[in-house]
């Protein structure tokens, strides 16, 4: 079993949108959590971090973590054209290694 | 402020020659990480420094794969010798202290081995 598993994807939803990605993990020393946009031939560049259980709002983005579950979402509200992006979960025990999901590829039709 | 710099941006090599990734983190980062990224996964830790000594290398294949960073700036990450298995793109991150809200990756190498 991986450490993290990110649903695959790919995703392809019309401009306007909620588009709405999922990890799930199964170490429980996770406390920190993370989403980042990866384009394409691009590093991967930080959308939200949350620590412990809860809800994060950041314009249109909203990260869910519920660690009973072991269980985080990202939602994109009203999705452009330029959120089209590979978004990958994160997550770590000390803040420092990061352990990825395997990336969900979104594409958002103008 | 500049990002993280990485060279060369792709290389070409057939198996068993060698290879070597050059990063220079951003100005005043104590951290670095070099991570692996396989197509169609996931990046994976090789290696952090703290400065120029080594915190975490326990997914490195030591056996190949050699990293340092002196001085506590910048860093390379050689491979000797390559196997095809090891094409994937090569991410630098550094962070300034506590890692995740702080990362910032460079753009990658991307390296193909045939």
């Amino acid at each position: 079993q991986k450490e993290v598993e990110q649903d695959p994807g790919p995703l392809s939803v019309p401009e306007g949108a909620i588009v709405s990605l999922n990890c799930t993990y199964s170490n429980s020393a996770f406390q920190y959590f993370m989403w980042y946009r990866q384009y394409s031939r691009k590093g991967p560049e930080l959308l939200m971090y949350t620590y412990s259980s809860g809800n994060k709002e950041d314009g249109r983005f909203t990260a869910q973590v519920d660690k009973s579950s072991k269980y985080i979402s990202l939602f994109i509200r009203d999705s452009q054209p330029s959120d089209s992006a590979t978004y990958l979960c994160a997550m770590s025990e000390d803040d420092y290694k990061l352990s990825f999901g395997a990336g969900t590829t979104v594409t958002v039709r103008a | 402020e500049a990002g993280v710099a990485q060279s060369p941006r792709y290389k070409i090599i057939e198996k068993r020659q060698s290879v070597a990734f050059w990063c220079n983190p951003i100005s005043g980062h104590a951290t670095l990480y070099w991570y692996q990224q396989i197509l169609g996964q996931g990046p994976k830790l090789l290696i952090q420094f703290q400065n120029n000594g080594v915190v975490d290398d326990s997914q490195l294949p030591k056996d190949r794969f050699s990293a340092e960073r002196l001085k506590g700036v910048d860093s390379t990450l050689k491979i000797q010798p390559a196997k095809l298995e090891d094409s994937a793109v090569y991410l630098c991150a550094s962070s300034l202290g506590q890692g995740g809200i702080g990362y910032t990756f460079g753009s990658g190498t991307r390296l193909t081995v045939v």
